[in-house]
């Protein structure tokens, strides 16, 4: 049962134009997400952060997007840059769980 | 200030040993997490822990598996009696201590890659 969910396994954006990365997730209870940055032979790095009572939470470059009613939420990288090219991953958690739920990843590249 | 940190960062293992994994968390976090990422694939939870307690061990597999965190020292993830479909990414995550029951963001560390042979 795959709670959280990344449709797109792969996206490939011209350099300096806006990268939107979707994840969906099932669990109504998931009150936390995070979306992390992998690149290869690496640990996952924390990018950002958004809570359920907020809709949008913005970090220079990064902003997140959270629609409750459509379970669905969205990581915008603007504008885009090579060293941006890496893996990106949604995670969901709820109180009183801790763990994480991962999506699959999204692997996003930065064309020149 | 050092980030989590998990050695040893490859390990090969013959089919039947043993492997141990260690981490040890940032300063000042009290929270272990351990996730598995198999080949294309996403992490999954495995299993969390706090000083000398297994919290959530919902993740990890019935038999062969480990986990403990003891008062000094790091957290050692233990794979007993390995077997080829036990090849993968191994992370360890770390947090502080919840305030109020919050949820609180996980660090990870580099990861171990285990393969067995």
């Amino acid at each position: 049962d795959q709670q959280v969910k990344q449709n797109s396994p792969s996206l490939s954006v011209q350099e300096g134009r806006i990268s939107i990365l979707n994840c969906d997730y099932t669990n109504s209870m998931f009150d936390y997400f995070l979306w992390y940055k992998k690149y290869p032979a690496e640990g996952p790095t924390f990018l950002i952060s958004i809570s359920s009572i907020k809709d949008k939470n913005e970090d220079g470059r990064f902003t997140v997007f959270l629609n409750k009613s459509a379970k669905h939420l969205s990581l915008h990288i603007v504008p885009s840059q090579p060293g941006d090219s890496a893996v990106y991953f949604c995670a969901a958690s709820f109180q009183g769980a801790q763990k994480l739920v991962f999506g699959q990843g999204t692997r996003l590249t930065i064309n020149p | 200030n050092a980030g989590v940190m998990q050695n040893p960062r490859h390990l090969v293992r013959r089919r039947g040993q043993e492997a141990r994994l260690r981490c040890s968390p940032m300063k000042g976090h009290s929270h272990v997490y351990w996730y598995r990422q198999l080949p294309e694939e996403g992490l999954k939870f495995m299993v969390y822990l706090q000083k000398e307690n297994i919290i959530d061990e919902s993740g990890m597999p019935k038999e062969r598996f480990s986990a403990e965190f003891p008062k000094e020292g790091p957290s050692i993830l233990r794979i007993q009696q390995v077997v080829r479909g036990d090849s993968a990414a191994y992370f360890c995550a770390s947090s502080p201590t919840r305030a109020g029951g919050h949820s609180e963001t996980q660090y990870f560390g580099p990861g171990t890659r285990l393969l067995v042979l």
